[in-house]
């Protein structure tokens, strides 16, 4: 079993639609990354938590230590949001080097 | 603009030839990070430094040689390439030290194609 899954592995939505993302982890962490990657791209870091809840413009990412679980929200989801979405967790200690969740490939059509 | 640039963004090599990678961030990174990208495989660790002169092994570091003479840059070597380096490689940076435990935020290159026939 992964350490960082990811679900769904493959999301395809209509454009306006409310996408949701989630990450479940099993081993200690420092923070979670979320990560985007569009087709023949670079990675971009969406966001950095370690708790609560981060929002920038139409996405929102939550993380809920207890539970070991995060989720990424996209609302009024455009086709320019079509891309692979990474979760990724950092350890405690060390050298903050990513352990990294599948990916989910999300489509948004017109 | 501040971040993280490598270069060559594409290259093609032929078994056995050697070639280097470059990356380069300016903004007071302490730790930086080479990665591998595969399909099917996803991303995985290459080497990995967490501070100028010093370098570590990753996931899968065989076939690749690091240095990082400056704390600005961290080069990736192919000293003799194979078609299983055949990928697209990434390179990342992150941690400033002067903002403590708040800023372990990742910053990404935009990745080097590599071809090996």
């Amino acid at each position: 079993k992964n350490e960082v899954e990811q679900s769904p592995q493959n999301l395809t939505a209509q454009e306006g639609e409310f996408i949701t993302i989630n990450c479940s982890y099993s081993v200690g962490i420092s923070a979670l990354h979320w990560l985007q990657q569009h087709p023949g791209g670079g990675i971009v870091s969406l966001f950095m938590l370690s708790s609560g809840k981060k929002k920038h413009g139409r996405l929102i990412a939550t993380i809920n230590i207890q539970e070991k679980h995060s989720s990424l929200h996209i609302t009024a989801s455009h086709p320019r949001d079509s891309a692979v979405y990474i979760c990724a967790v950092t350890p405690p200690q060390g050298a903050q080097k990513l352990v990294f969740g599948q990916g989910t490939r999300l489509t948004i059509n017109p | 603009n501040a971040g993280v640039t490598q270069t060559p963004k594409f290259r093609v090599l032929k078994t056995g030839q050697s070639m280097t990678l470059l990356c380069a961030q300016d903004m007071n990174h302490e730790y930086m990070y080479w990665y591998r990208q595969d399909p099917g495989m996803g991303l995985r660790l290459i080497h990995y430094s967490v501070g100028e002169g010093t370098t570590a092994k990753g996931e899968v570091p065989d076939g690749y040689n690091v240095s990082r003479l400056k704390k600005q840059n961290f080069l990736l070597g192919l000293e003799s390439a194979a078609p299983s380096q055949t990928s697209v490689y990434f390179c990342a940076s992150s941690y400033h030290r002067d903002r403590g435990l708040a800023n372990y935020g990742y910053t990404f290159g935009s990745g080097t194609r590599l071809t090996v026939v």
